[in-house]
């Protein structure tokens, strides 16, 4: 059972807007930052929004994240094929001392 | 460029150990904290441990406090992680990955490509 919640899965057609929701506690997301991480099928995962909405070089715009209070949110707007794959926020706990993910989100392009 | 490259997987018997190592280079090892995350085939992830820049702080998930250690050589520009009295449910892809701070609190970036550890009998 992960710390964190996420959906297990999400769904779009093509050019749509969808968002994941990322859900902790004051402990972890209330406290501290939260990443997200992209995982394409076959891959190691990949840094995809730092400190709650910053997105490292290279990651399209269409790519936004959010936070508020204990939730956070990842937004990916004109979908596309290529964003098929597993989503993961993380962030550190600071009452466990460890860091905690969130189950993963697997993201379908219909 | 940075890059991390796990080594040391392989095939164990429950109750046996297995040492995994992280090669790094294209950058200054020795200023950044190092992470193990791990993945249960069809899983997903799961922080196993953090080490400092300087290896002073070190902290565990609990699923694997006792019976793993992290440790690095930074003369070699290498982590390491010790897996002790391993277990059924420690089968998973091991990836090393760099902190973007000196300690644990940053983010991970980048990952390393994994290395399969696989407890059987």
């Amino acid at each position: 059972q992960a710390v964190l919640t996420q959906p297990p899965s999400a769904s779009g057609t093509p050019g749509q807007r969808v968002t994941i929701s990322c859900s902790g506690s004051t402990s972890n997301i209330g406290s501290n930052y939260v990443h997200w991480y992209q995982q394409l099928p076959g891959t190691a995962p990949k840094l995809l929004i730092s400190r709650n909405n910053q997105r490292p070089s290279g990651v399209p715009d269409r790519f936004s994240g959010s936070k508020s209070g204990t939730s956070a949110s990842l937004a990916i707007s004109g979908l596309r094929s290529e964003d098929e794959a597993d989503y993961y926020c993380a962030a550190w706990d600071d009452s466990l001392s460890v860091w905690v993910f969130g189950g993963g989100t697997k993201l379908t392009v219909l | 460029q940075v890059q991390l490259v796990e080594s040391g997987g392989g095939v164990v018997q429950p109750g046996r150990s297995l040492r995994l190592s992280c090669a790094v280079s294209g950058f200054t090892f020795s200023s950044y904290g190092m992470h193990w995350v791990r993945q249960a085939p069809g899983k997903g992830l799961e922080w196993v441990a953090v080490i400092s820049y300087d290896g002073s702080s070190k902290y565990y998930a609990d699923s694997v406090k006792g019976r793993f250690s992290i440790s690095r050589d930074n003369s070699k520009d290498t982590l390491y992680l010790q897996m002790n009295s391993l277990r059924v449910e420690d089968t998973a892809v091991y990836y090393c990955a760099k902190d973007s701070h000196s300690s644990w609190y940053g983010y991970f970036d980048p990952w390393g490509q994994g290395t399969l550890v696989t407890v059987s009998s």
